[in-house]
């Protein structure tokens, strides 16, 4: 079955970085655009970004253009997340999504991981 | 960007009784050239990632009982729960992936009455 695995969250300093990675498994991740979206405690979902399956094109919520970069190793079915310059605003439950087989609805979710920005 | 805005909030729904959610986009995510609207509905569980029910507005995934139902065009849609279970406890967003910034509605608490 397909799955998303998450990793990387913990705590961490504003203004410092940190990477999620999210290695996906029981799909041709290659095949498939990728998201990251995050749910802040109390708060909505928000989604972050996207990268095309072949990693040509890649777009950002405003919140985050210029601090993050999304990228992905088709070779390693993994999708990434850089998050520099993180502000306490970042702290979140991220997770990442997999887009559907026509358009860019999320049809697979990872569990999570917990970043929290915090001095 | 396009903004989507849920009502209402929250709402307290008996068993076996109907549940009404809906969301309404800042501008139509209806693409002319297909006929489609590019908006879904995901169930969030406490303590779980979001799970995806309706895609195309209308579309049910596979998988997901048949009580949920969505419908609407252009700019209004609804997400109903004919007859709620006890384990439909959840917040419920819509989202539309028309284009980027893929904006999700605040979210709708339902609880049992």
């Amino acid at each position: 079955q397909e799955q998303l695995v998450e990793s990387g969250g913990g705590v961490v300093q504003p203004g410092r970085s940190l990477r999620l990675s999210c290695v996906a498994s029981g799909f041709t991740f290659s095949s498939y655009g990728m998201h990251w979206v995050r749910h802040a405690p109390g708060k909505g979902l928000e989604w972050v970004a996207v990268i095309w399956y072949d990693g040509s094109n890649k777009n950002y919520a405003e919140s985050v253009k210029g601090r993050f970069t999304i990228s992905r190793d088709n070779s390693r079915n993994t999708l990434y997340l850089q998050m520099n310059s993180l502000r306490a605003d970042d702290t979140a439950v991220y997770y990442c999504a997999r887009s559907g087989d026509d358009s860019g609805y999320h049809t697979t979710w990872g569990q999570g991981t917990l970043v929290t920005v915090s001095s | 960007d396009i903004v989507m805005t849920q009502s209402p909030d929250s709402l307290a729904v008996s068993l076996g009784e109907r549940a009404t959610i809906n969301c309404k986009s800042s501008q139509s995510v209806l693409y002319s050239s297909n006929n489609k609207n590019y908006l879904a509905w995901y169930q969030q569980k406490a303590g779980q990632p979001p799970k995806l029910l309706i895609k195309w507005a209308s579309t049910r995934e596979s998988g997901v009982p048949d009580r949920f139902s969505g419908s609407g065009s252009g700019t209004d849609f609804t997400l109903t729960i004919s007859s709620l279970q006890a384990e439909d406890v959840a917040v419920y967003y819509c989202q539309q992936h028309y284009n980027t910034p893929q904006m999700f509605g605040q979210g709708t608490k339902v609880e049992i009455k």
